[in-house]
Parts: C-alpha cells; sequence; structure tokens
C-alpha cells in the first residue's frame, strides 16, 4: 500500500502568520491527492482535492499544489478557526490512505 | 441538502458481530459510492472502505485490516448504506464514519464503536 508521511507533525503559527504543510507518498499517485482538516470532536473536512482544487466553501486563503509524490498545503494567513489537525489523503490506488497528521497549534 | 447519520455503534465483545447503517437524505442515494472510514480514540483517519454505485457494478474495495471481516452493502430503495462487522477485535474501536462518495465532502456525524469484554 501507499505510505504517507506527513511532516511536521506539530506546527506552531502565530494568527496571521503563513502555515507550510507537507505530504509524502512511498509512490506516485499523480494528482490524485486530498487535504483535510478536522476538529475536535467533528467529521473530516474535505479541504483540497485533485492536489490544488478546493472543494466548496473553502477559503482563498487554503491552497495546495504539488504532484506525483510531494504534496504541499499552505494556509497564507492563520485564522483563529484554522487551528485544527490537518491530514493528507491518496486515492490514486486501493486502499486509499492517509498521512498521520499535523497538528496546527497557536503559537 | 445532503445529510448522512450513522448508527448502530455500541459496546461489544471480542469476536462479536455489529452492524452499522449509514442513512442519507437530500441526495439521489443510488448514483453515488459510499465511503466508510474510522478514527481510533486519540489516532488519525483511517479509510475503511468503499462501495461502487449499482451503475459501476456496486463492488467493494477494503482495508487489509478490516478485510474478510467487514462487509459493506448498499439499500438503495432505503438511501442506507450497511458496514457489517464480524469477528470484532479490541483494535475495532474507533469512531466510525460515512461519505458520500469519495470527495463530496458530506460525512456523518460519526459512531462510536467500542470493542471490549
Amino acid at each position: 500500500e501507499i505510505v504517507m508521511t506527513q511532516s511536521p507533525a506539530t506546527l506552531s503559527v502565530s494568527p496571521g502568520e503563513r502555515a507550510t504543510l507537507s505530504c509524502r507518498a512511498s509512490q506516485s499517485v499523480s494528482s490524485n491527492f486530498a487535504w483535510y482538516q478536522q476538529k475536535p470532536g467533528q467529521a473530516p473536512r474535505l479541504l483540497i482535492y485533485g492536489a490544488s482544487t478546493r472543494a466548496t466553501g473553502i477559503p482563498a486563503r487554503f491552497s495546495g499544489s504539488g504532484s506525483a509524490t510531494e504534496f504541499t498545503l499552505t494556509i497564507s494567513s492563520l485564522q483563529s478557526e484554522d487551528f485544527a489537525v490537518y491530514y493528507c489523503q491518496q486515492y490514486n490506488d486501493w486502499p486509499r490512505t492517509f498521512g498521520q497528521g499535523t497538528k496546527v497549534e497557536i503559537k | 441538502e445532503v445529510q448522512l447519520v450513522e448508527s448502530g455503534g455500541g459496546l461489544v465483545q471480542p469476536g462479536r458481530s455489529l452492524r452499522l447503517s449509514c442513512t442519507a437524505s437530500g441526495s439521489t442515494f443510488g448514483d453515488y459510492a459510499m465511503s466508510w472510514f474510522r478514527q481510533a480514540p486519540g489516532k488519525g483517519l483511517e479509510w475503511v472502505g468503499f462501495i461502487r454505485s449499482k451503475r459501476y457494478g456496486g463492488t467493494a474495495e477494503y482495508a487489509a485490516s478490516v478485510k474478510g471481516r467487514f462487509t459493506i452493502s448498499r439499500d438503495d430503495s432505503k438511501s442506507i448504506a450497511y458496514l457489517q462487522m464480524n469477528s470484532l477485535k479490541t483494535e475495532d474501536t474507533a469512531v466510525y464514519y460515512c461519505s458520500l462518495g469519495e470527495l463530496s465532502g458530506y460525512w456523518g456525524q460519526g459512531t462510536l464503536v467500542t470493542v471490549s469484554s
């Protein structure tokens, strides 16, 4: 199965600053790649699919880039509601697999 | 508006079975695939499985950790997807989520399954 590795595990950022999260796939997943946000006690929320397409209703401060094995999620100016755990996922092959998550916390 | 509601979770002993349901409203359920995910307490997300719409054969895919023990099915007349879980293990303890399709962005609120003696 394809292993997804996220870095860093925890990212401490001040409100208004930029956050950059990374995800690496153990083999190419083309652009069949998504990012999710999850807050405590809530279901995950789809942010990005196709590596760079924002899902419906997602603010423009969230952007995704990359292809094949290297992907990045950038939050241009962190808002208070953005502090959460972020997961990457590949949907290129079965089984679908997630990264272990990056927690974005307030610095 | 699309809504998904999971039900059927609870406490079950190791080795026993449980069936979860995911009831959809606000969508043409039969046109969509359905996905199941889970999240163990304090852990990350895990993909459990996927069932195609009848148009695409209605077949299913499974994670290696559940293959042979879990079965996904669907009743399009009732707009319900099922996750039949047999031979449950303590490591199956998790909140289970269903989602419409793969990338619809529509998820249920989750149902907790606790496997313990």
